[in-house]
């Protein structure tokens, strides 16, 4: 298994740009989740989905936009790119257990840099 | 805003030490967990303690949880050079959210 895959690595955009991140995982996971993590803020959760159809937002979902077409993957969409989205972005996603249960033991991404200037 | 905040922010030692550190939370919680962040790194799952467990054991790691006072506290015994990351703890209530905290950085000298 793979895991969990982000795409690209790095970014840099210019402010005003749109831009979508990828995540993909091959684990069957019905959890998906998008973090963003600034120094000496830990992280910090932007969206999340618990199936496929079904997103929800976290702390700071402003700017950004999520859909889940499948159980696979779990684009995080940038509508019109600001400085104060310089971030380092994660990935991860996690499993129901036998009785339904979602675990939150979170499985992460190698985390996509973006610079927004 | 931040469901945990750790203590220390930083901390550093000497190969061979123990190496505690502890994080806060404000609301009540289903349940709490540990990572490891290496450098430049995505999170690596540590434990996972229960509301109602007081105790967790995984190799050099301890976990301890004080539902009372909102804290719990990890302990590494015996550190290696390969300890060397930031540490977050992460809650959740119940209702499909995971809030990390700020994390504490950890250096271990060889």
């Amino acid at each position: 298994n793979a895991g969990v895959t982000q795409t690209p690595k790095f970014q840099v955009l210019k402010t005003g740009q749109s831009m979508t991140l990828q995540c993909a995982q091959d684990m069957n996971h019905e959890y998906m989740s998008w973090y963003r993590q600034d120094p000496g803020m830990g992280l910090r959760l932007i969206h999340y989905s618990v199936g496929a159809g079904i997103t929800d937002q976290g702390e700071v979902p402003n700017g950004y936009n999520v859909s889940r077409s499948t159980t696979e993957d779990f684009p995080l969409r940038l509508l019109s790119a600001a400085p104060s989205q310089t971030s380092v972005y994660f990935c991860a996603s996690s499993y129901r257990t036998p009785s339904g249960a979602i675990t939150y033991e979170q499985y992460f991404g190698p985390g996509t840099r973006l610079t927004v200037t | 805003s931040q469901q945990g905040e750790e203590d220390p922010q930083a901390l550093s030692i000497q190969e061979g030490e123990n190496a505690t550190m502890n994080c806060s939370y404000k609301t009540s919680i289903n349940n709490l967990q540990w990572y490891r962040q290496n450098s430049g790194r995505g999170l690596v799952h540590l434990i996972l303690i229960r509301s109602n467990e007081r105790e967790k054991h995984s190799g050099r790691l301890r976990v301890t949880l004080d539902t009372s006072k909102k804290s719990s506290s990890l302990l590494i015994t015996a550190s290696r050079a390969a300890d060397t990351a930031s540490y977050f703890c992460a809650t959740d209530n119940g209702a499909d959210k995971l809030i990390f905290g700020t994390g504490t950085r950890l250096q271990v000298f060889p």
